[in-house]
């Protein structure tokens, strides 16, 4: 695709399930990096890939929160026991090569009830 | 990463020019100052970015300061589309991650 795809764009889960989140990036690019954001704040760093491997995972709130990208394309945020806490826009982005202009997604709305 | 300071919001109106301050006085000698902007329901999109000269480009201008403490995006002929959070960020180049603050909330009026 032209842009990077993010699905579901809505996610309405129960506290305690476990969700998933996919990120598709622009091809070729060789960097991905998740961030969330709540209301009225500025998007907050997660994890950072440079191909398959996790570069910086230092935004990583606990052990709840897990990102894969097995083959340096797709990649997967994994939420475990939810808690109303996590409700918030899950933005991805990816950029050609780490340090250059990031292209974002436009996010999974996730709702934890 | 240097912090940014800008204001939470600002108003302009339609086909004035938008200048948007943002202050880094901690930067450091090899980073760089970013701006992007997220329009509601959407992500941050990239808009210019720059490390001690002025940076011009198809949608706005940045204009840096000599001492590089500080910095103003220039919107030439605000329209309504323009309003959204604008974001300075400042960061070493060929580093990973941006840091995001809270930006500032632009509003532009007919």
């Amino acid at each position: 695709g032209a842009g990077v795809s993010q699905t579901p764009s809505n996610k309405v889960t129960e506290k305690g399930k476990y969700v998933e989140l996919r990120c598709d990036p622009i091809s070729g690019h060789t960097a991905l990096y998740w961030y969330r954001q709540s209301l009225g704040q500025g998007p907050e760093f997660l994890i950072y890939f440079q191909g398959t491997g996790a570069a910086d995972d230092s935004g990583l709130p606990n052990d709840r929160f897990f990102a894969v990208r097995p083959e340096g394309s797709v990649s997967t945020l994994k939420i475990q026991r939810t808690e109303r806490g996590d409700s918030a826009v899950y933005l991805c982005a990816s950029s050609l090569n780490p340090g250059e202009k990031l292209f974002f997604g436009s996010g999974t709305q996730l709702s934890v009830l | 990463d240097a912090k940014t300071t800008q204001p939470p919001s600002m108003d302009c109106a339609e086909g004035r020019a938008a200048n948007l301050p943002c202050n880094h006085s901690t930067i450091s000698g090899n980073e760089y100052v970013y701006w992007y902007r997220q329009i509601h329901s959407q992500g941050p999109q990239y808009i210019i970015h720059g490390l001690k000269n002025n940076e011009t480009n198809e949608m706005a201008s940045l204009i840096i300061t000599e001492d590089r403490k500080s910095s103003t995006l220039i919107l030439p002929h605000a329209t309504l589309r323009d309003t959204a959070v604008y974001y300075c960020i400042v960061r070493a180049y060929n580093t990973d991650k941006l840091i995001f603050g809270t930006g500032t909330r632009l509003q532009v009026f007919p």
